[in-house]
């Protein structure tokens, strides 16, 4: 089955500071990769995807290509803000079953 | 519109009984999957449920179980419950054959077994 990898938080940053999350994946066939986030006491939120090899995923100034040659999926974003804190969760999906990563915990201070 | 809603938003339960839980999906969509959260991990699939007949469940005990209603509401029970069932149970709706593309999920219900 399907199962991701995602790096180990938490991770602090500095405002506009640059962050990027580790996600790696192992799946038969060719699933869609998914980034969710989760604010404190909040259900996910989709954050972006990507359904197809070399497929790049954004939104919010967040960003991730899917890298079928790397099994990768890893979250970027240029400068982040105190708004960013959250837990950030890498997902993999085919067809019906969402498997996601352990989740990071990231928070920004100003 | 409403997004995918989930009640109650909290509930206490004693080791032992049983609890419903229940999820509204969005309007148009007639795909609902359940997921069990524990706190400090990712989400673990329960089931999932798309015109009333169940097309997948996770690694759960049968203590679990689902149904849906024709209005394509959801329904999560959990019987004799252990302490270890306390966690946030997420629900999640799809457009049929669009969960490749995503799924919105509700608030969740905050399960705590005492």
């Amino acid at each position: 089955g399907n199962s991701v990898t995602q790096m180990e938080g938490p991770v602090t940053l500095s405002e506009e500071a640059f962050l990027t999350i580790n996600c790696t994946y192992t799946a038969t066939g060719y699933p869609s990769l998914f980034w969710y986030v989760q604010y404190p006491g909040e259900g996910l939120q989709l954050l972006l995807k990507a359904t197809k090899a070399d497929d790049k995923g954004s939104n919010k100034g967040f960003e991730a290509t899917y890298r079928k040659e790397t099994t990768s999926f890893h979250l970027e974003k240029g400068s982040v803000q105190v708004s960013d804190s959250a837990v950030y969760f890498c997902a993999s999906t085919n067809d019906y079953k969402l498997s996601f990563g352990a989740g990071t915990t990231v928070t920004v201070r100003a | 519109d409403a997004g995918v809603t989930q009640s109650p938003t909290h509930l206490i339960k004693t080791r032992g009984q049983q609890v419903t839980l229940r999820c509204s999906p969005i309007s148009g969509h007639k795909s609902v999957s359940w997921y069990q959260q524990v706190l400090g991990q990712g989400p673990q699939f329960i089931f999932q449920y798309y015109e009333k007949e169940e097309r997948g469940r996770g690694n759960f005990p049968d203590r679990f179980s689902a149904r849906q209603f024709p209005n394509y509401s959801s329904e999560l029970n959990v019987n004799a419950l252990l302490l270890g069932d306390s966690a946030l149970y997420l629900c999640a709706s799809s457009l049929p054959g669009q969960g490749n593309y995503g799924y919105t999920f509700g608030s969740g219900t905050r399960l705590t077994v005492v």
